[in-house]
């Protein structure tokens, strides 16, 4: 069964560093997510991406963060300039329009900021 | 956007015991979605349900939409190690199928042997 997949598993920074999560969505999907789970915490949406544009984003998802799609299977995460309070798992989910109403998640990635 | 409460926050259970965990809004929903996180896992879709009053059943796993479509229910019964884990509810925005997904604040599922 085709799944998400999520690169790094855990990536550590020091605060005020940049870094770039990956996810490569299942393959015939249009839609993409970003999400996150500060430990002991829901899942918080931040992002939504579809034809290569953001479709919505949350008040989280503030000038610090960005994503992309640059090529036609990566979709990549990025934090300018990391935060204490950044730390947290960061989930991607794809979604096929349509046929599902499932938003399949990657395994995540855990950042932590020092 | 849609907000839902989710309750209980924990709940410890002997092997064989039954577990409900309830979802609640105080506006009309859509639809409802069920999500197991295993611990350090991530969420993984269990069922949607958008009609009043549905109720589908998986294997141990009973689902129920309330009439009024603001209210949802999970119970598992005869619980097993194996159902340790968060379940979350989350709504789906927007009425479409590809809307962000907002989540409850999840119930922790312990079993005890």
């Amino acid at each position: 069964e085709p799944e998400v997949t999520q690169t790094p598993s855990h990536q550590v920074t020091q605060m005020g560093q940049e870094v770039i999560l990956r996810c490569v969505p299942i393959s015939n999907h249009l839609y993409f997510y970003w999400y996150r789970q500060i430990l002991g915490q829901k899942v918080e949406f931040l992002v939504s991406f579809y034809n290569n544009e953001i479709s919505e984003k949350s008040e989280i998802f503030d000038d610090q963060f960005s994503v992309e799609r640059p090529d036609g299977s990566n979709f990549t995460l990025k934090i300018r300039s990391t935060k204490l309070e950044d730390s947290a798992m960061y989930f991607c989910a794809s979604n096929k329009r349509g046929a599902t109403d499932t938003q399949y998640f990657g395994p995540g990635t855990r950042l932590t900021v020092l | 956007g849609q907000q839902v409460m989710q309750i209980p926050q924990y709940q410890h259970v002997q092997e064989g015991e039954d577990f409900t965990t309830y979802c609640n809004s105080s506006t009309t929903l859509s639809n409802i979605q069920w999500y197991k996180q295993r611990p350090g896992g991530h969420p993984v879709f269990l069922i949607q349900l958008v009609k009043s009053g549905e109720v589908k059943k998986q294997k141990r796993l009973t689902f129920q939409f309330g009439e009024a479509k603001k209210n949802s229910s999970l119970h598992i019964t005869a619980t097993q190690t194996t159902d340790v884990g968060t379940y979350f509810c989350a709504v789906r925005a927007g009425g479409t199928s590809y809307g962000k997904l907002t989540f409850g604040q999840g119930t922790i599922l312990t079993v005890h042997p």
